[in-house]
């Protein structure tokens, strides 16, 4: 099955400072890679994913690169604010249905923007 | 629309004892899921459906048992609960075509079980 390795498991930045978080993956056939904000006490929500035709995606402050030579993909988050405090978890799927459709995720990093 | 609803949201139990987490979900999703969320561990799958009558096992479905007998609901059942069963439960649920959509997982607020 999937494995996906998350890095680094704690991060700690300035606001204003750029954060990367990066994954890696184990499954070739991997296709579909979210990522979920869960901020304290609250439940996990999708905040930017990206398919394996896509090698970058962004949303404003936030963007997406993907590799699949390398099987590693990264989030990035530019001019941090405090409210960007929380943990953040990656996750890879495959899309062929059954099995494939499990989604498995990385121990989450947790993110700590510092005013 | 209620989105995943998920009860109780804190429970206490003692070893030994079964319970039933319940999910129900509204926006007709085929997909459910169950994860158990415990510090450095992230999220890990215990059981999961793509539709009704349809169940399979995660990562980590040891004492755990999961039926679907509808599209809206999920429910998890310890049979006979653990300390090591100690965590934070999530259900989750999305869309299931194994194409175009994204899939996206929306998960309910969460349950938090401890077993003494």
């Amino acid at each position: 099955g999937e494995n996906v390795e998350q890095h680094p498991s704690t991060l700690s930045v300035q606001e204003g400072d750029s954060a990367v978080i990066k994954c890696t993956y184990s499954d070739s056939a991997s296709n579909y890679f979210p990522w979920y904000k869960q901020e304290l006490g609250k439940r996990p929500q999708l905040i930017i994913d990206i398919r394996s035709n896509v090698g970058e995606k962004k949303d404003q402050r936030i963007a997406v690169t993907l590799n699949k030579t390398a099987k590693h993909f990264s989030l990035h988050i530019t001019e941090t604010q405090p409210e960007d405090s929380a943990v953040y978890f990656c996750a890879g799927r495959g899309d062929s249905g059954g099995s494939n459709y499990k989604l498995t995720f990385g121990k989450g990093t947790l993110l700590t923007v510092n005013p | 629309n209620a989105g995943v609803t998920q009860t109780p949201k804190f429970q206490v139990l003692k070893t030994g004892q079964s319970m039933t987490l319940q999910c129900a979900q509204d926006m007709n999703h085929e997909y459910m899921s169950w994860y158990r969320q415990d510090p450095g561990m992230g999220l890990r799958l215990i059981h999961y459906s793509v539709g009704a009558g349809i169940t399979d096992q995660g990562e980590v479905p040891n004492g755990y048992n999961v039926s679907r007998s509808t599209t809206e609901d999920f429910p998890l059942r310890l049979l006979s609960a653990a300390p090591s069963q100690t965590s934070v439960y999530f259900c989750a649920s999305s869309y299931y075509s194994g194409g175009a959509n994204t899939g996206e997982l929306f998960f309910g607020e969460g349950s938090r079980l401890t077993v003494l």
